[in-house]
C-alpha cells in the first residue's frame, strides 16, 4: 500500500535560519508531488509541484525552493527564513488521473 | 486559469441541522472534482469525489453532485454532528501533469 511520510511534525526556527522539510512516498512510482502551505486562518496555497525527478514548477515567487532528488522524495528548503514563512506545510502526492491526493500529516513551522 | 471558489466561513450550525457549502469552479476541459476535510491539527483527507458531469460523490452522509451546466460541486449533509466540525476544501484536478487546485476552505463548527 502507498504511504507518505513527512517530517518533522513541528519546527520552531529563528528568523534567518535555513529550512529543510522532507517528504517521501512509498508504494508507488513516478507520482506527482506537491508542497502546500496553510497560513493561520487561511486556505491552501500551492507552493511547488513536480511531475518527475528534477522537475519543479514554482507557483509563488518567494524565498522558498523545492527539489526532487529521487522519484519519491520531495524537499522544501529555504536559505533564510522570514517571519512570514510560518504556517502549516503539507506534502501530497497523486498518481494518474481521477485519483485522490494523499496528504502527509503536515509540519507546523513557527519562525520566531 | 483554473480556479475554485468556496463560500466563506465560518459556518456555525446546531447538531442535526442541514448543511450546504457552496463550491464553484472555472476550468477548461473536464476536471475531476473533490471535497477534502481537515480535522484540527491534521492533514487533509479525501471526503468524496466525482470524475464526470452528473456524477454524485457520497461518503459519511455527505453528498455532492458534479454540475457542469452551473460549474458547481456543492457539499450537502442532511444532519450534521459535532464530529463533523472541521475545515472543508473543494478542489479540482484538471488531469495529466497538472496541479491540484484547492478553494480557500470553509470552516464548519457544529454545536450540540
Amino acid at each position: 500500500s502507498q504511504t507518505i511520510h513527512q517530517w518533522p511534525a513541528t519546527l520552531v526556527q529563528p528568523v534567518g535560519s535555513p529550512l529543510s522539510l522532507e517528504c517521501t512516498v512509498e508504494g508507488t512510482s513516478n507520482p506527482n508531488l506537491y508542497w502546500y502551505r496553510q497560513a493561520a486562518g487561511r486556505g491552501l496555497q500551492l507552493l511547488f509541484y513536480s511531475v518527475g525527478i528534477g522537475q519543479i514548477s514554482s507557483e509563488v515567487p518567494q524565498n522558498l525552493s523545492a527539489s526532487r532528488p529521487q522519484d519519491r522524495q520531495f524537499i522544501l528548503s529555504s536559505k533564510k527564513l522570514l517571519l512570514s514563512d510560518s504556517g502549516f506545510y503539507l506534502c501530497a502526492w497523486m498518481w494518474g488521473e481521477n485519483t485522490e491526493a494523499f496528504f502527509g500529516q503536515g509540519t507546523r513551522l513557527t519562525v520566531v | 486559469g483554473d480556479s475554485v471558489t468556496q463560500m466563506e466561513g465560518p459556518v456555525t450550525l446546531s447538531e442535526e441541522a442541514f448543511l450546504t457549502i457552496n463550491c464553484t469552479y472555472t476550468a477548461t476541459g473536464y476536471p475531476s472534482l473533490f471535497w477534502y476535510v481537515q480535522y484540527p491539527g491534521e492533514g487533509l483527507q479525501l471526503l468524496l469525489k466525482a470524475t464526470k458531469a452528473d456524477d454524485k460523490g457520497s461518503n459519511k452522509g455527505f453528498e455532492a453532485t458534479y454540475r457542469k451546466e452551473t460549474t458547481s460541486f456543492h457539499l450537502e449533509k442532511g444532519s450534521v454532528q459535532v464530529s463533523d466540525s472541521a475545515v472543508y476544501f473543494c478542489a479540482l484536478f484538471p488531469g495529466g501533469y497538472n496541479k491540484l487546485i484547492f478553494g480557500a476552505g470553509t470552516r464548519l463548527a457544529v454545536h450540540p
